[in-house]
Formats: C-alpha cells, sequence, structure tokens
C-alpha cells in the first residue's frame, strides 16, 4: 500500500540556522514527490517536486528537497530559516504508474523559526 | 495569472441547514479536486473531477455530500443538513495534465471556512 510519513508533528529551529523537514514514503513503483506549504488561514501552495533527474530538487522560497531512493525519503530543507518560513508543511506521494490521480498525504509538520 | 478561487471564504451556518460551496479552477485545467481539512489534520480527500468522466465520489463521508462541476470549469460542493461535525476548511484544487497523460501538479485554492453552529 502506498503511504507517506511525516515522524515530526513540529520541528522548532532558530532562525539563520539549517531547517529539514522529514518525509519518507512508501510506493510499489517510481514515486511522484510534492512539498506544499500552508500559511494560517490559507490554502496550500506548491513549492516542489520530484518526478525524475537529478536528485536534488530546488523550489521556491529558497527550499530544496532531496529524493534518496534507497531511503524511500524527500526531506525538505532550507540552509537558512527566516521567521516567515513558520507554517504547516506537507510531503505528498504519487506512484508513477498509478493511472490513479490521486496524491497520498502525509500529516502534516509544523514548522517554527524563532527568532 | 488568476489561480484557483473559493467562495465563499466564511460560512457560519445553523445544524441541519444545507451550504453550497463554489470553486473556480485555474483556466484550462481539466482536474478538479474537492478536500476537507479539520482543525490541526491533514487533507481528506472527498471528491475528483477529470473533464468529461464520471467523478470520483469515494471520499465522500456521507450521502449528504454532493458534488457538481459543469465541463471543465466551476465546481459546487454540496452539503445537506450540516452538521457540527462537518466544520473544517474546504480546500479545492485544480491541476493540468502533464506530458505522460497523467494529472500535474495540484495548485490550491484559499479555502473556504464552514462552521456548523
Amino acid at each position: 500500500a502506498q503511504s507517506v510519513a511525516q515522524p515530526e508533528d513540529q520541528v522548532n529551529v532558530a532562525e539563520g540556522n539549517p531547517l529539514t523537514v522529514k518525509c519518507t514514503y512508501s510506493v510499489s513503483g517510481n514515486p511522484y514527490l510534492f512539498w506544499y506549504v500552508q500559511y494560517p488561514n490559507r490554502g496550500l501552495q506548491f513549492l516542489l517536486k520530484y518526478i525524475t533527474g537529478d536528485n536534488l530538487v530546488k523550489g521556491s522560497y529558497g527550499f530544496e528537497a532531496e529524493f534518496n531512493k534507497s531511503q524511500t525519503s524527500f526531506h525538505l530543507k532550507k540552509p537558512s530559516a527566516l521567521v516567515s518560513d513558520s507554517a504547516l508543511y506537507f510531503c505528498a506521494v504519487r506512484d508513477e504508474r498509478d493511472s490513479n490521480y490521486q496524491l497520498i498525504w502525509g500529516a502534516g509538520t509544523k514548522l517554527i523559526i524563532k527568532p | 495569472g488568476a489561480g484557483v478561487s473559493q467562495s465563499p471564504s466564511n460560512k457560519v451556518t445553523e445544524k441541519g441547514k444545507d451550504v453550497e460551496l463554489r470553486c473556480d479552477p485555474i483556466s484550462g485545467h481539466t482536474a478538479l479536486y474537492w478536500y476537507r481539512q479539520r482543525l490541526g489534520q491533514g487533507l481528506e480527500f472527498l471528491i475528483y473531477f477529470q473533464g468529461n468522466s464520471a467523478p470520483d465520489k469515494s471520499g465522500l463521508p456521507s450521502d449528504r455530500f454532493s458534488a457538481e462541476r459543469t465541463g471543465e470549469s466551476v465546481s459546487t460542493l454540496t452539503i445537506q443538513r450540516t452538521q457540527q461535525e462537518d466544520s473544517a476548511v474546504y480546500l479545492c484544487a485544480s491541476s493540468a495534465m502533464d506530458d505522460f497523460g497523467s494529472t500535474d501538479t495540484q495548485y490550491f485554492g484559499p479555502g473556504t471556512r464552514l462552521t456548523v453552529l
């Protein structure tokens, strides 16, 4: 069965420090992987995706994510956190071979950046 | 260009009343999704439309929930005889088809916050 895990409910980082938000997945075939961010009282905004190609994917607002096939992970990273990065982050996956359009969503990780 | 829009942004209703939520997808996007997000929770899939195909209603929680979409344009989500447990943010997303014939990145609207008193 396809699944996504975001093992941390909350991540706390000091402003200026690097941040990592973890995501692991399980699919039968090759994964399509996505990260979205949700600011308070807002809809979800697309950050980045991995379909194929380079394992390091760069996205909006200085975020990047590294696809690691052996560890079945797609962790979200940023070299230097900003207070404005504080938000809820969702990871999602779909199996490349699956004609099903549905994304499997993680439960979300609340990122808190402290000044 | 214009993104996904939803209306109303907030809706307060009394238990037992019907409500109708509207979603305007990005122009040219053939796929449209409805999700529900309860406070502090993740996304719960409700229904999916793709072009003129029959919608996937597998996520609708009860027969009080229904949705319609005319062609590749506006969609409405209707909740009949609302219950307090229906209180949540209802999110709409749309996507295009990618080069491989699969649905591409989903783009979300701002959501409708429904409060059932």
